[in-house]
């Protein structure tokens, strides 16, 4: 089934280490999205690359990298310079013309927290 | 720039009764309106939208939403309230290639 994959589902990092959280997806989806997502809060955008080797900043995007390499795949990197990074993130896909009237894709997403 | 507003952080109703979640949009242009479920750490998974058309829109586990341009709202309703309901509910608009969310409603269902 088609679909988007998010690993690992719980991940622990200590305070002052780089973590990656993955994303694939095998919809053939031109766009892919990462948001964080804490109480109250609502979803808040990170990341967005709408091509390969092509990306653009969200409304949080300090203290995060990506990479879009593949088309299918879409990692985070949560770097040290985040200073508040325990939250759940979800990640999402669209087709490129299909946004606007299909909405998103979600993975399942990925629950971070520094301990 | 698009946003939604959702009025109302918590909503409890009792099993059986009526569901009614708020949602205000702004957006300079038609909007693309949606809305999400969330269950406990899992996604968000879509109930309904509104692109173009009817402006009753029917969704997924009995909700629909109207689309009201004269008062900017897309509120999420379902006439009786099951307890497998009980969720978080995501109001988004369409814009600058990329959804924008609102705060979430969690939905209380009373036995």
């Amino acid at each position: 089934d088609g679909g988007i994959t998010q690993s690992p589902k719980y991940l622990f990092r200590k305070e002052g280490q780089n973590v990656t959280l993955s994303c694939e997806q095998n919809l053939n989806h031109d766009a892919m999205y990462w948001y964080r997502q804490d109480p109250g809060q609502g979803l808040r955008l990170i990341y967005y690359s709408q091509i390969v080797n092509d990306f653009q900043k969200g409304d949080i995007a300090e203290g995060y990298s990506v990479s879009r390499e593949k088309k299918e795949s879409f990692p985070l990197t949560v770097t040290s310079a985040q200073k508040n990074p325990t939250a759940f993130y979800l990640c999402a896909s669209i087709t490129a013309t299909g946004g606007a009237f299909y909405g998103y894709t979600f993975g399942s997403g990925t629950r971070l927290t520094v301990v | 720039a698009q946003s939604v507003t959702q009025l109302g952080s918590h909503v409890s109703v009792s099993e059986g009764a009526l569901v009614l979640l708020r949602c205000n949009y702004s957006s300079s242009v038609p909007p693309y309106l949606f809305w999400y479920v969330q269950y406990p750490n899992q996604g968000l998974q879509l109930l309904l939208k509104y692109t173009t058309g009817a402006t009753l829109v029917k969704g997924i586990n009995g909700f629909e939403a109207e689309f009201k341009k004269s008062e900017t709202s897309f509120h999420l309703t379902k006439p009786s309230a099951h307890m497998s309901d009980a969720a978080e509910y995501f109001c988004a608009v369409w814009g600058n290639e990329k959804l924008t969310f609102g705060t979430g409603t969690r939905l209380t269902i009373i036995p």
